[in-house]
This record gives C-alpha cells, structure tokens and sequence, in this order.
C-alpha cells in the first residue's frame, strides 16, 4: 500500500515563488507525478520525476528525492489563475495505476 | 482538450438505482483508469482496463463493475446506489510503453444520488 502526504492547505501572493511539499511511503516506487486540478475539473498534468533530481518546465519545477521519500512542485512568478488543487500522485510497479494524495488547495492573492 | 471524453456529464438519480457512465479514451491509448472523486477522500482510484482486460484493482466496491470493449471504449456500472456514491468519476487513459507514463483525465461526469 501507499501513504502519500502533503498539506490541505496553502496561500500565497501574486507574482511570489511558492513550495509545495509531498511526501509518500512505497514499495516499487515507479515515478511521481503532479496534477493541477480547478474546481470541478479534471486533473491535468505537470510533471514527472523517476530519477533524483529536479525537472524544470517553464514557471513550474519538479524535485524527488527518492532515499527520502519526498518530493515538491515549485511554482514561480504566481499569477491568480494558478489557484487550485495540486495533487501529488505515485505509480507503483510496472503498471501505470497512480495513487494520489489528497491535494494541497493553493490560493493566490493578489 | 485532453482528448478523453466522458458522458454524461452530469446525472442525477435516485437511491437503488443502476447508472452507467462512459469512456472514450485518447485515439491510440489502450489503458482506461476509472477515478472517483468526493468531497471528503480525494481521488480514489477504483480500477484499470488494459486493451480489453483488467490490469488493477482499487477501492471498487462489489456494486460497481466496469468493462473495456474491442473499440476501447470503457464503461463503468454502479447499481444499488446509495447517498454516499455521489461524487464526480473519472476516466483517463495512457498509451503504456516509453515515454512518460502520464495519464489523461477526461470532464468527468458528475453523479448525484438523491
């Protein structure tokens, strides 16, 4: 089974960096992902990260860190249309089944 | 447009009764995940189609069932249903192979039980 963690809740002002943290306990990890998802809408995707390291695209970046379970979404220059739910998701052995967290609900104020 | 569609989009239904929700994956994927989404537990996943076949099982409960047919459409069935099976329920599907493995959400259909 899987415990995946990050927090319920963060806010944050326009234009600023924010971190969001996730944690996860597995057995055959097999590559983490990050979703963005606005309310009532379907989840779409930002990033993937398997190997150590961190994974830039544009103003969102990726970092995993595998021998300590953790992972975070980085996400610079916020604007307000980056409020929403960003939700941390791993996939466990050689099939593509994801088990998510429960969402960290970003607000950014102006 | 992910590419992944989903009917209906809502539905509203009463206690005891039996809806089925459809998938039409991405042209060319053979994997079809069917998510469920309330407000209190987050995305739950229930199970997994792989070109015709199931592939995972998760939290699905005995009263819903789904299958994957030759074209790869998908449907889920959920029967007796109950107050607590509102929620919003997801298909997406992945290629499987190289690349990145991401899967893609359809709209979702939004099911109220009353």
């Amino acid at each position: 089974g899987q415990n995946i963690d990050q927090p319920t809740e963060m806010t944050a002002t326009e234009g600023a960096i924010v971190q969001i943290n996730c944690t996860y306990q597995t057995s055959g990890f097999n590559g983490l992902f990050w979703y963005q998802q606005h309310a009532g809408e379907a989840p779409t995707f930002l990033s993937y990260n398997v190997l150590d390291g961190l994974e830039e695209k544009g103003r969102f970046s990726s970092f995993l860190s595998r021998s300590k379970g953790y992972s975070y979404l980085l996400l610079k220059e916020l604007q307000m249309k980056d409020s929403a739910s960003y939700l941390c998701a791993v996939r466990e052995g050689a099939g593509n089944m994801l088990t998510f967290g429960g969402g960290t609900r970003l607000m950014v104020k102006p | 447009d992910s590419g992944v569609t989903q009917t209906p989009k809502h539905l509203i239904t009463a206690t005891g009764q039996r809806v089925t929700l459809r998938c039409s994956p991405r042209s060319g994927d053979l994997s079809v995940y069917w998510y469920q989404q309330s407000l209190d537990q987050g995305l739950q996943f229930l199970i997994q189609y792989y070109n015709g076949e199931e592939r995972a099982k998760g939290n699905i409960l005995e009263r819903f069932s789904a299958q994957q047919f030759p074209d790869l459409h998908s449907e889920l069935n959920l029967s007796s249903l109950e107050l607590g099976d509102s929620a919003l329920y997801f298909c997406a599907s992945g290629r499987g192979g190289e690349g990145i493995p991401e899967a893609f959400f359809g709209q979702g259909t939004r099911l109220t039980v009353v």
